[in-house]
């Protein structure tokens, strides 16, 4: 079946740091690939997605690419702040199987420290 | 225009209760998808609903675990006889018909089973 594996947290930057949390997947069809996040006492929000391959997504500073080739959407940024302090989840819906639910990674937490 | 809510925010439970759960999903949405959110399991999908079409069931943990879909709208997810495992956040989410692949998730019902 589906799945979705992302770096382990919690990770813990300096503000101005560069990010990276990386993100593979496992997808029987063609998925489509998201990040979200879920601020401290606020529900998921969709951060950005990539439909298809070689797709880059790009949202509040954060960009992904989706890389077939090594099944990877691994999320980036240059410059961290500490309001990026958040739960980050790599999710996939299999289009194409009916019900395109999420498959979600296990979440990674970021905190910022000033 | 207003998102997915979800009542209650908190709902506090004895072992061998029923529960009710409530989504309003976003006004014209044909999609919506139950999942729950708890420490040993991770974001995992429990249910979908597409428009007048039978629900996709497959993510239920167990029988005691139903949900219904009144006028293709309101969403009302039904937990019998709850037990402590059931303790989880549960999250809504809408999406805008079959085409769009963007799930618009609401601010969850944290249930505890004491």
């Amino acid at each position: 079946g589906d799945s979705v594996t992302q770096m382990e947290g919690p990770v813990t930057l300096s503000e101005e740091a560069c990010l990276t949390i990386n993100c593979t997947y496992t997808a029987t069809g063609y998925p489509s690939l998201f990040w979200y996040v879920q601020y401290p006492g606020e529900g998921l929000q969709l951060l950005l997605k990539a439909t298809k391959a070689d797709d880059k997504g790009s949202n509040k500073g954060f960009e992904a690419t989706y890389r077939k080739e090594t099944t990877s959407f691994h999320l980036e940024k240059g410059s961290v702040q500490v309001s990026d302090s958040a739960v980050y989840f790599c999710a996939l819906s299999d289009r194409g199987f009916g019900n395109e639910k999420l498959t979600f990674g296990t979440g990674t937490r970021l905190t910022i420290i000033p | 225009g207003a998102g997915v809510s979800q009542s209650p925010s908190n709902k506090v439970t004895e072992k061998g209760k029923d529960v009710e759960l409530r989504c309003d999903p976003i006004s014209g949405h044909t999609a919506l998808y139950w999942y729950r959110q708890s420490l040993g399991q991770g974001l995992e999908f429990l249910i979908y609903f597409q428009g007048n079409s039978a629900p996709d069931k497959s993510g239920l943990p167990s029988d005691r675990f139903s949900a219904e879909r009144t006028g293709g709208s309101v969403s009302t997810l039904t937990i019998q006889r709850t037990q402590q495992e059931d303790s989880a956040v549960y999250l809504c989410a809408s999406r805008p018909d079959v085409v769009a692949d963007t799930q618009y998730f609401g601010p969850g019902t944290r249930l505890t089973v004491l």
